[in-house]
């Protein structure tokens, strides 16, 4: 199948820093790409939608000015934490589709904010 | 809303054991049902799938049917491998095209 890339796998920072996840397909042209938060033995709750070349589409109760989502080309997404804290802590998971084919799922970086 | 509820884990089998997962789910219309599966270190892959009501979804040895009347979709394999080890996800997509996940089962097998 398709491949879904995250960098980075982990990152560790200090509260009030901003982080930046990139989330790329290798091999397909991802024109709707989605963003998730799971935490620990808990479900993937998607955080938000986006097409490319347009502003995201956040679910109900994510903050569109803490989480920032580009989706600047075909082939890259990226989200950026903005001035983490604690309980941002979290694995945050990346999913791409071209049309409405099937979707394919990053492996995810967790984020640890001290 | 869409829910999806799944066995909770973890789950601890023998190789050759015989495995199900239940799955249930809460959706308006009819949507397509998957299970996915997250080997360590992976992103999710899908494992099968169903997008009716009746149909059975199979791939690996694994199958699903999709049970309308009992709102269902759960996973059974009839012999279970070490390498089938990984967490599972039940998930429904509805007419919004979103996935909805169950909270996933960690299934561990011994050999």
């Amino acid at each position: 199948g398709a491949v879904v890339s995250q960098h980075p796998s982990r990152v560790i920072c200090k509260s009030g820093t901003s982080v930046k996840i990139e989330c790329r397909s290798l091999d397909f042209q991802a024109t709707t790409m989605f963003w998730y938060r799971q935490f620990p033995k808990q479900s993937l709750m998607l955080m938000a939608t986006s097409n490319e070349g347009s502003k995201a589409t956040y679910e109900q109760g994510v903050e569109k000015d803490k989480f920032l989502i580009n989706h600047a080309s075909l082939t890259l997404s990226t989200l950026t934490v903005t001035s983490a804290h604690p309980e941002d802590s979290s694995f945050y998971i990346c999913s791409a589709r071209e049309g409405v084919n099937e979707q394919f799922f990053g492996p995810g970086t967790r984020l640890t904010v001290l | 809303g869409n829910s999806v509820t799944q066995m909770e884990g973890p789950v601890t089998l023998s190789e050759e054991a015989f495995l199900t997962i239940n799955c249930t789910y809460t959706a308006t219309g009819y949507p397509s049902l998957f299970w996915y599966v997250q080997y360590p270190g992976e992103g999710l892959q899908l494992l099968l799938k169903a997008t009716k009501a009746d149909d059975k979804g199979s791939n690996k040895g694994f199958e699903a049917t999709y049970r309308k009347e009992t709102t269902s979709f759960h996973l059974e394999k009839g012999s279970v491998q070490v390498s089938d080890s990984a967490v599972y996800f039940c998930a429904l997509r509805g007419p919004d095209q979103k996935l909805v996940f169950g909270q996933g089962t960690r299934l561990t097998i011994n050999p």
